[in-house]
């Protein structure tokens, strides 16, 4: 089974301009989250999609937003970048899951896209 | 409340060691919580995961202890090898809706051959 594929893996972009990453999860998988990587913060989430639906928002300002197509894959779009926003954006898929718990679903890493913002 | 504590921020352990990283959290509605492995360049893979209903986990070289009075999971890798040499992140989420997962800031091991 091909794994979480990212595109591109790396982007360099400059302030002020906007970009958008692209996530196709392992085949089968509807739930999709996105979380930001950096040496000072670490890995923090961003937010989770599932079923074309964001179910989970983390604590990061309006300039990023997401959004799922109806095969799943998902794509983040962050505007008016900052310098600030220069980190690896992870993706991460799972296996669907209900409305209520009792199911522990592994999430499943891409590779992950390198931005870096000028 | 969402934080979840992790040390040490690095460790060096010789081949065949046993390697030791800790975690905290203060959340007690988390009732997942897993482990991850990064190698550079890559992202993180999971290594083994725990529930609160259980103290102990192991697979293979691998065991997470957990002890949910002190709100507190570890990690022990036994007879470490160089190819573990990674950054290894705990995290901790609640199980009720969504994949929303908590991380710890990690813990860069170098095993020495």
């Amino acid at each position: 089974k091909a794994g979480v594929t990212q595109t591109p893996r790396y982007l360099i972009k400059t302030r002020g301009q906007q970009v958008t990453l692209s996530c196709s999860p392992i085949s089968g998988h509807r739930s999709v989250s996105w979380y930001q990587q950096t040496p000072g913060q670490g890995l923090q989430f961003l937010f989770e999609y599932f079923s074309e639906t964001q179910r989970n928002k983390g604590n990061f300002p309006g300039r990023f937003s997401g959004r799922q197509f109806s095969n799943s894959r998902s794509e983040m779009n962050v505007s008016t970048l900052e310098l600030g926003d220069s980190a690896l954006y992870l993706c991460a898929s799972s296996f669907p899951r209900g409305t209520t718990g009792g199911s522990y679903n592994e999430q499943f890493f891409g590779p992950g896209t390198r931005l870096t913002v000028l | 409340q969402q934080q979840v504590k992790q040390s040490p921020q690095s460790l060096i352990v010789q081949k065949g060691g046993i390697s030791i990283i800790n975690c905290a959290y203060e959340n007690t509605a988390f009732d997942y919580f897993p482990w991850y492995q990064q190698f550079p360049g890559k992202g993180p893979a999971l290594l083994i995961a725990i529930r609160p209903d259980v103290s102990e986990k192991k697979e293979g070289r691998f065991t997470i202890s957990f002890n949910k009075s002190a709100k507190q999971f570890s990690l022990h890798i036994m007879d470490s090898q160089p190819g573990d040499s990674a950054t290894y992140f705990c995290a901790a989420s609640k199980d009720n809706y969504g994949q929303n997962f908590v991380f710890g800031p990690g813990t860069r091991l170098s095993v020495l051959p």
